[in-house]
């Protein structure tokens, strides 16, 4: 059983489309997360968000609009793609009440703008 | 502001050589410090972990001891093999309530035979 399960692990799209990035955990984590790792595989966070709530939202243009149905669903939504949003998008999770700051990730959508 | 500084990449070792990945790190308060590697084509995953000064996290022939003198949490491991070629991150926890990690900008290994 995949604990951290994203999809798609591919998109390529154009320029100006709008497009979903779907995860979804299994570990029955209180917090999910959206990391974006460019081309020299620096990692930097962009959303958090704990029992559904937003908890961190870093600088990312407002094209990025995180949805949570539920805490076990964190689904990623792009508007007006660019060329620079091509990178690679981690989902991930974690257990607040464990305070470990350890989080388990995906195995990472990699998105390409053409 | 909390940071991590790691040593760039890429390294290249000979099976069998001694392994050195350099980390430092800034933070307000006490935070937990952690290796994570990220093997081709996959997520990242929890290679070792140390929550407070002194503590040692250690975890397939990998060790870290977390320093709060020098602020440094440095990954060494005494003979690598061909399978640990992969990005390693160091990364720190604030722990704030919300487990948001600070992660360094990885460092790639990779070990030829």
């Amino acid at each position: 059983d995949t604990a951290v399960s994203q999809t798609p692990k591919y998109l390529v799209t154009q320029m100006g489309n709008d497009k979903s990035i779907k995860c979804e955990q299994n570990l029955g984590h209180d917090t999910m997360y959206w990391y974006k790792q460019d081309s020299k595989k620096f990692l930097k966070i962009m959303f958090s968000y704990n029992n559904k709530e937003l908890i961190i939202n870093e600088t990312v243009p407002n094209r990025f609009s995180p949805k949570s149905p539920d805490k076990a669903h964190l689904n990623l939504h792009i508007n007006s793609l660019e060329l620079g949003d091509s990178a690679v998008y981690f989902c991930a999770s974690s257990d607040s009440g464990m305070n470990t700051g350890e989080l388990f990730f995906g195995e990472g959508s990699r998105l390409t703008v053409l | 502001g909390n940071s991590v500084t790691q040593m760039e990449g890429p390294v290249t070792l000979s099976e069998e050589a001694f392994l050195t990945i350099n980390c430092t790190y800034t933070a307000t308060g006490y935070p937990s410090l952690f290796w994570y590697v990220q093997y081709p084509g996959e997520g990242l995953q929890l290679l070792l972990k140390a929550t407070k000064a002194d503590d040692k996290g250690s975890n397939k022939g990998f060790e870290a001891t977390y320093r709060k003198e020098t602020t440094s949490f440095h990954l060494e491991k005494g003979s690598v093999q061909v399978s640990d070629s992969a990005v390693y991150f160091c990364a720190l926890s604030d722990l704030n309530g919300a487990n948001n990690l600070f992660f360094g900008t990885g460092t790639r290994l990779t070990v030829i035979p």
